[in-house]
């Protein structure tokens, strides 16, 4: 069955430092990788995502994530993280031959503190 | 343009009455989901929805559960003789879905908090 697993529930992180989040899925077949954020208080919200070709994705906050595929991983990094990055995060997966629901992680909380 | 729009954002009711849970997709997607969000249970798939294919409901929990999409756009699901388990925060999602494109983005709405008494 396809999973994903996230492996931090909460991440508690000074500003200014940096930021890992594990992601890891099991899912046969080519597949489409996902990060999502929740900020308090909003909806869901595409924060990064991987269809093909380079396998490291950046957005224009300073987010990245890498997919290995040996490893079957979609980690999501930052440098330096601040007050406003406090969200819930979630990894998603899907299938690359179709458009088809969406599998996601149980989410990550992080909370940034001053 | 606008986005995906549920409503209501807020529903309470008693256990054992039925409920309908509204959702507006962004304009021209074809694709439509509904997803369960609960404490300790994450982000769930329910059902989907793409043009005029028959939808996938392998994700529903039970038959008490059912969703109707309408001229392609708008979809209700509706919960009937509702539970205290069924309290979550139910989300609709849309994407343009275009044929043989298997790279697809789903855009998520805010959400419908439903409360079980």
């Amino acid at each position: 069955a396809q999973s994903v697993s996230q492996h931090n529930h909460h991440v508690i992180l000074s500003e200014a430092a940096s930021l890992e989040l594990g992601c890891n899925y099991s899912y046969g077949g080519t597949v489409n990788l996902f990060w999502y954020v929740q900020y308090p208080g909003q909806h869901l919200q595409l924060l990064l995502k991987y269809f093909s070709g380079d396998p490291l994705v950046k957005d224009i906050k300073g987010f990245e994530a890498e997919f290995i595929k040996s490893k079957f991983s979609f980690n999501l990094r930052k440098p330096s993280v601040q007050w406003s990055d406090t969200a819930e995060y979630f990894c998603a997966v899907n299938s690359n031959s179709g458009n088809t629901p969406l599998v996601f992680g149980k989410g990550t909380r992080l909370s940034v503190i001053a | 343009g606008a986005g995906v729009s549920q409503s209501p954002s807020n529903k309470v009711t008693e256990k054992g009455k039925d409920v309908e849970l509204r959702c507006d997709p962004i304009s021209g997607h074809t694709a439509l989901y509904w997803y369960r969000q609960s404490l300790g249970q994450g982000l769930e798939f329910l059902i989907y929805f793409q043009g005029n294919s028959a939808p996938d409901k392998s994700g529903l929990p039970s038959d008490r559960f059912s969703a109707e999409r309408t001229g392609g756009s708008v979809s209700t699901l509706t919960i009937q003789r509702t539970q205290q388990e069924d309290s979550a925060v139910y989300l609709c999602a849309s994407s343009l879905a275009l044929p043989g494109l298997g790279t697809d983005t789903q855009y998520f709405g805010p959400g419908t908090r439903l409360t079980v008494l």
